[in-house]
């Protein structure tokens, strides 16, 4: 079974320059989440999507970062300008269901530099 | 609200030994609890998880925790470390039956031979 899949790994942009993120989750998982991880940090929840929809956004920094999640498949985390303060490792994960018990799976993350 | 607290940002032990990786959280409802290792340049992987039940728990890779209510703690061990547990360890806390993971900032090993 393949895992969580993201793209690209690595990205280096300059600061007010768009950049996208892409994950394609685990096969029959419908909940997909978005974690942006500081370097020495934990990760932190941006976005949780049930199917196609965001049904926890709060965390989401609606000024410039935006998601999508189209046919409750694959999802695009996008930032538009970026900013130094965006470097980060993009982290996506998949679960079988909404509830945490059932454990999440990570994709690799996309390692973001804003230079 | 909930919080996790490891302690101990690195913790270095030699190969064969115990390994003792402390988490603390706080929570006002009864917790379901975690560890997760991420190993370098991966996304992070389930090692275990305690939702109800035995408060003994046993994950991958020959690792266990003990979910004690009275200290909140959910220290995660292993009794003979191997140079293939060097990774970063996490402690996570979320909600019995809830929808947020809140992950605690992480615990490097290092296993030295």
């Amino acid at each position: 079974e393949a895992g969580v899949v993201q793209s690209p790994r690595y990205k280096i942009i300059e600061k007010k320059q768009p950049v996208a993120f892409w994950c394609n989750p685990i096969s029959g998982h419908n909940t997909l989440y978005w974690y942006r991880q500081n370097l020495g940090q934990g990760p932190e929840l941006l976005i949780r999507y049930e199917n196609e929809e965001a049904v926890d956004d709060s965390q989401l920094p609606k000024d410039r970062f935006s998601a999508e999640r189209l046919k409750g498949v694959d999802s695009t985390l996008k930032i538009q300008p970026a900013e130094l303060g965006d470097s980060a490792v993009y982290l996506c994960a998949s679960s079988q269901g909404a509830r945490t018990d059932y454990g999440y799976t990570f994709g690799s993350g996309t390692r973001l530099t804003v230079v | 609200a909930q919080s996790v607290t490891q302690l101990g940002s690195h913790v270095s032990v030699s190969e064969g030994a115990l390994v003792l990786l402390r988490c603390n959280y706080s929570s006002s409802v009864p917790p379901y609890l975690f560890w997760y290792v991420q190993y370098p340049n991966q996304g992070l992987q389930l090692l275990l998880k305690y939702t109800t039940g035995a408060t003994l728990v046993k994950g991958i890779n020959g690792f266990e925790a003990e979910f004690k209510k009275s200290e909140t703690s959910f220290h995660l061990t292993k009794p003979s470390a191997h140079m293939s547990d060097a990774a970063e360890y996490f402690c996570a806390v979320s909600e019995t039956g809830g929808f947020k993971t809140i992950f605690g900032a992480g615990t490097r090993l290092f296993v030295k031979a």
